[in-house]
């Protein structure tokens, strides 16, 4: 398999603050995904994005694969940021199963008015 | 656009007893599907997979079983329920993957709640 490691586990934050969530993973990878989980439990799709940088509103995400690790940036928080944010990756290479993706953790973001 | 159902959106079912929860996708043909479970602690884990109707394959040794009667329909059972099958399911789909350099993005539905009793 691959490991992915989040961090941190948990944020807390107060609205209008920036964070910097962090993805690390083993192994090289096709695929790199960032969710938001909301209290509902549904799965939110944030970012695809295997390499570089992209960014969607007050959301940016950046992926170096070269050094294996990706950073989701979320500025001027709000409430409705709260929830768990996943990273997920797909392994590349031989022996991989096609479309598999390896979950980290998540971290808790919670956002006080 | 593409959308994906899954249902029911929760159940709660004794030890034992059988389970069928059931997936579809509409707006795309012949998709990868897939189904994940998320225990209590975060993590998601991949059960099963398929490439095409009638094509599973699993990922993790366990007392469900899945199948694909048709091309956006993807159905986890079990035939007695465990204990520790309690949890929430996740049905994914992303587009066909031509051959192993290609990667697609995955799209996850609402989930379904189970709690074995």
């Amino acid at each position: 398999g691959i490991q992915v490691e989040q961090s941190p586990p948990d944020l807390i934050l107060q609205e209008g603050a920036n964070s910097t969530l962090r993805c690390n993973f083993s192994d090289s990878v096709n695929n790199l995904q960032w969710f938001h989980q909301n209290p509902w439990g549904q799965l939110i799709n944030l970012f695809y994005i295997p390499s570089g940088t992209k960014q969607n509103g007050r959301l940016s995400a950046t992926t170096v694969a070269t050094e294996r690790y990706s950073l989701l940036y979320i500025s001027s928080s709000q409430t409705t940021d709260s929830g768990v944010y996943f990273c997920a990756v797909e392994k590349s290479g031989r022996g991989s199963t096609l479309g598999r993706l390896y979950f980290g953790r998540g971290t808790q973001l919670t956002v006080w008015p | 656009s593409q959308t994906i159902h899954q249902w029911p959106a929760t159940l709660v079912q004794p030890v034992g007893s059988p389970l069928s929860l059931e997936c579809t996708v509409e707006g795309t043909s012949n998709p990868n599907l897939y189904w994940y479970r998320q225990a209590a602690g975060r993590g998601l884990q991949l059960l099963f997979y398929s490439v095409g109707i009638g094509q599973i394959s699993s990922e993790v040794p366990q007392n469900l079983s899945a199948s694909r009667p048709q091309d956006r329909q993807f159905i986890l059972s079990s035939k007695k329920l465990l204990l520790s099958d309690s949890g929430f399911y996740l049905c994914a789909w992303s587009a066909t993957m031509r051959d192993t350099r290609d990667s697609y993005e995955q799209y996850f539905g609402p989930g379904t709640r189970l709690t074995v009793t």
